[in-house]
């Protein structure tokens, strides 16, 4: 069975605070990872993906994958209260087009 | 670029009726395209696998004859539900996947919201 779990939440931080997003995924397999923002109501909007291990940074956001410990996280610094929202980690498991698995998501709540 | 888009956003239907979503990707080609549903407060749930010029691969538990997808060219993807009932009422969303990328990026519309009364 391949899953992918995240904390549903909700992570609250202040705004200006960093938060910290996590994931954990069972097929060691995994070759490409996304973090996804959706907002109440939306569609997921592509924040992110990553393929190899280390961090890797686009603005006020940082992946970060450990295969060895099938662990991916994402940070949000300086959170701002527009970042509230349904954070959605999805892998695929090789490369190609094969089918991507979500995560549930976590809600974050940005406190102004 | 990557932009996908979906037609119609909002649809009201009567229960027994047939609804056609249409998706599309804007800027790419798109030989791969999914169709997932999304009920309040759960998450994505993948309906099928749409691939262009053969049969759509539906997920388990996912009745292939209520939900008819044709995937008849590089940029458009149809979903429809046939005789819809209350329960059909949900959010539908596509996405696609850019033909030639060394990726599974998948970028996604912006959904469709389908109430059936």
């Amino acid at each position: 069975q391949k899953e992918v779990e995240q904390n549903s939440g909700p992570l609250s931080v202040p705004e200006g605070a960093i938060a910290s997003l996590n994931c954990t995924y069972s097929d060691r397999g995994s070759q490409s990872f996304f973090w996804y923002r959706q907002y109440s109501g939306k569609s997921p909007e592509l924040i992110m993906s990553i393929y190899s291990n280390g961090d890797k940074e686009d603005g006020r956001f940082t992946a970060q994958l450990n295969k060895a410990s099938q662990y991916v996280s994402l940070l949000i610094r300086d959170s701002q209260p527009s970042d509230s929202a349904t954070y959605l980690c999805a892998v695929a498991h090789s490369g190609g087009y094969q089918k991507v698995t979500f995560g549930t998501g976590t809600k974050l709540q940005v406190i102004p | 670029g990557a932009v996908v888009s979906q037609h119609p956003s909002w649809v009201i239907c009567k229960s027994g009726t047939s609804v056609k979503i249409e998706c599309r990707s804007l800027d790419f080609q798109a030989t791969t395209m999914f169709w997932y549903r999304q009920f309040p407060k759960q998450s994505l749930m993948l309906m099928a696998t749409s691939n262009e010029g053969s049969k759509a691969t539906y997920e388990q538990g996912v009745e292939k004859d209520k939900f008819l997808i044709n995937h008849a060219s590089l940029t458009l993807s149809t979903l429809t539900v046939t005789s819809a009932h209350p329960e059909d009422s949900s959010f539908y969303i596509c996405s696609a996947s850019i033909t030639g990328a060394p990726t599974d990026t998948q970028y996604f519309g912006p959904g469709t919201r389908l109430t059936v009364l």
